[in-house]
């Protein structure tokens, strides 16, 4: 079974600053997708970035991108220019594409990341 | 992107009643819903994955007669808490994907207190 590890409970950073939250995951695959949502306190879910593992070009959307290293297992979600709006709950998540449609996400524990002013 | 409503947004009822939640796609087809449960402060719990027309999969540890489940269509799953006790309450999220895609969208949630 694959799992999804985010060591960083909780992070703090400046606002305009950067932080980079980690997360690394276990499995046999070799073809999967990655993905880091962003829930805040509204607590609606929204997709921050997601990462096909056959592409080896870190994806990037807007201020957020990731680092994604296939060999260690690590993809971690680095915020430049950091903004209060980004204060929310990370979480890092798994998805295995054997059944299209079929297959859940394996979601980390979360990081809570606040942007201080 | 992809609009997927859940419906009540929050629902407070007494113990040993029955309380029904609501997902909706709003603009596409779910072939495939997933259900959801959040504690505070953690992370989502996978519930149960329902494809349209057939019995929904549920995980280990989750009681299929306690948690119904129905997806009579291709933009409506329901789930419902059957003889609700406190420890019922907590944070309930669906989630759908369209047809052959990887792409996952979520409902903003309902917040379930029992009573």
């Amino acid at each position: 079974a694959q799992t999804v590890t985010q060591s960083q409970p909780e992070m703090s950073v400046q606002e305009a600053e950067t932080v980079t939250l980690s997360c690394t995951y276990d499995t046999s695959e070799s073809n999967y997708y990655l993905f880091w949502y962003k829930q805040p306190p509204s607590r609606q879910m929204i997709l921050v970035i997601r990462q096909e593992a056959y592409k080896q070009q870190n994806a990037t959307e807007n201020r957020f991108s990731v680092n994604f290293q296939k060999a260690a297992k690590s993809f971690s979600l680095k915020i430049s220019d950091s903004q209060l709006g980004d204060t929310a709950m990370y979480f890092c998540a798994f998805m295995k594409p054997d059944l299209p449609g079929n297959t859940p996400l394996v979601f980390g524990k979360g990081t809570r990341l606040s942007v201080i002013a | 992107g992809a609009v997927v409503s859940q419906h009540p947004s929050w629902v407070i009822c007494k113990s040993g009643t029955s309380v029904k939640i609501e997902c909706r796609s709003l603009d596409f087809q779910a072939t495939t819903m997933f259900w959801y449960r959040q504690f505070p402060k953690q992370s989502l719990m996978l519930m149960a994955t329902s494809n349209e027309g057939s019995k929904a999969t549920y995980e280990q540890g989750v009681e299929k007669d306690k948690f119904l489940i129905n997806h009579a269509s291709l933009t409506l799953s329901t789930l419902t808490v059957t003889s609700a006790h406190p420890e019922d309450s907590s944070f309930y999220i669906c989630s759908a994907r369209a047809d052959s895609t990887y792409e996952q969208y979520f409902g903003p949630g309902t917040r379930l207190t029992v009573t």
